[in-house]
């Protein structure tokens, strides 16, 4: 039973256009969301999150938007740069169940191109 | 601030062995949670431990276990290693898990032969 999908496994864009990464989640009981990225042999790097209380958070270049009612939500990275690409994750939490918990998607992989 | 640190970086044992992990979280954080990493399952949620006190489990056999110390830095062990267990194992720090943002480490890469 996947909590949370990434459906796109792989992603390839154009230098300087936007990345738009979906995630996709089933438990109504997720209350925060976080994405991550990691490189190769490396841990995950914490990138932005939001709070279910919330529909869009922003951090320069990183944009998160939640859509609670589709149980759907997204990363937009604008501009994309090549130092972008990487294997993106979305990860979901249960506040209620009191403990540090996350839920990871597959991932999805971004190449920005030249 | 230092971020997350793991030792070792790599391990390699042999089947049947057991293995220990260490990790080491950022300054005043005391939640510390540890997932496996593999191709095929993606990160899995091992456990976590707050204060000392283990708050929640993963679908893991009992081979796996942790524990967590009063300075918060956190182990994990691995006993009866099999083939599989091969992976890499991340820990994460967190100063207000479940609503604020967990920090990784670089993971311990351990490969059973």
């Amino acid at each position: 039973d996947q909590q949370v999908k990434q459906n796109s496994p792989s992603l390839s864009v154009q230098e300087g256009r936007i990345s738009i990464l979906n995630c996709d989640y089933t438990n109504s009981m997720f209350d925060y969301f976080l994405w991550y990225k990691k490189y190769p042999a490396e841990g995950p790097t914490f990138l932005i999150s939001i709070s279910s209380i919330k529909d869009k958070n922003e951090d320069g270049r990183f944009t998160v938007f939640l859509n609670k009612s589709a149980k759907h939500l997204s990363l937009h990275i604008v501009p994309s740069q090549p130092g972008d690409s990487a294997v993106y994750f979305c990860a979901a939490s249960d506040g209620s169940s009191n403990t540090g918990k996350l839920i990871f998607g597959q991932g999805t992989t971004l190449q920005v191109k030249p | 601030k230092a971020g997350v640190t793991q030792t070792p970086r790599y391990l390699i044992k042999t089947r049947g062995q057991q293995v220990t992990l260490s990790c080491s979280p950022i300054s005043g954080h005391r939640s510390v949670s540890w997932y496996q990493q593999t191709p095929g399952q993606g990160l899995q949620f091992l456990f976590e431990y707050f204060s000392e006190t283990q708050r929640n489990k993963g679908n893991f056999p009992g081979r796996f276990s942790g524990r967590q110390f009063s300075n918060s830095r956190s182990e994990m062990n691995v006993s009866t290693l099999e083939l599989g267990d091969s992976a890499l194992y991340l820990c994460a720090s967190s100063f207000k898990a479940p609503w604020g943002e967990q920090y990784f480490g670089p993971g311990t890469r351990l490969t059973v032969t």
